[in-house]
């Protein structure tokens, strides 16, 4: 069953702490994409990564970190210098033709 | 500048009332222009790519139009399961890479 998964479905971050979200796709696409999406306004990319080992900032960058160790996963770190992380992430894959995405993660901050 | 509008923000139809969402696009080297539907608290779900102009994709209630400029997805008859956010999204290149440019969206509310 291919698809994309994003866990944990909801996250609760306290203040000066690092959180890690998980992206896991089996569509064995090559490109992977995080978003972060807040009521009122379209997606806006954060990190994205064509190839393994590599990845780019997109145009929200600060305040996160990606890694891209595995073609299969791309997990997006939420680091205490983003102040405004409230948000629902989502995480895409895919490449010319579209992307797909995963289900979100909501991330909450206590 | 790379840009996608979508309107209306909102909209609310009466089942079985037939209308149109309208994404408007200014994208340098299109490459393909993308419908979604997003259903609250989940991820967009892919409906449509579109590549040149004139080019028409339908799914069950959903039509999917595209001109050098617009984009349109005729609706109709819809039934209250219908009711979403629609996205509409267009690909274009950001230096050597590809890239989409999402518009906010359109919340679709069908009545029964």
């Amino acid at each position: 069953d291919g698809g994309i998964t994003q866990s944990p479905k909801y996250l609760f971050r306290k203040e000066g702490q690092n959180v890690t979200l998980s992206c896991e796709q089996n569509l064995n696409h090559d490109a992977m994409y995080w978003y972060r999406q807040d009521p009122g306004q379209g997606l806006r990319l954060i990190y994205y990564s064509q190839i393994v080992n590599d990845f780019q900032k997109g145009d929200i960058a600060e305040g996160y970190s990606v890694s891209r160790e595995k073609k299969e996963s791309f997990p997006l770190t939420v680091t205490s210098a983003q102040k405004n992380p409230t948000a629902f992430y989502l995480c895409a894959s895919g490449g010319r033709e579209t992307q797909y995405f995963g289900p979100g993660t909501r991330l909450l901050v206590l | 500048e790379d840009q996608v509008t979508q309107s209306p923000e909102a909209l609310r139809l009466q089942e079985g009332e037939s209308s149109s969402l309208n994404c408007s696009y200014t994208v340098s080297g299109l490459r393909g222009l993308f419908w979604y539907r997003q259903d609250p608290g989940k991820g967009p779900e892919f409906l449509f790519t579109l590549y040149s102009a004139g080019e028409e994709k339908e799914k069950e209630r959903l039509k999917a139009t595209l001109t050098k400029k617009e984009s349109f997805l005729h609706i109709t008859a819809p039934k209250p399961e219908d009711s979403a956010t629609y996205l509409c999204a267009a690909g274009g290149t950001r230096g050597r890479d590809d890239k989409i440019i999402f518009g906010k969206g359109t919340r679709l509310h069908i009545l029964p």
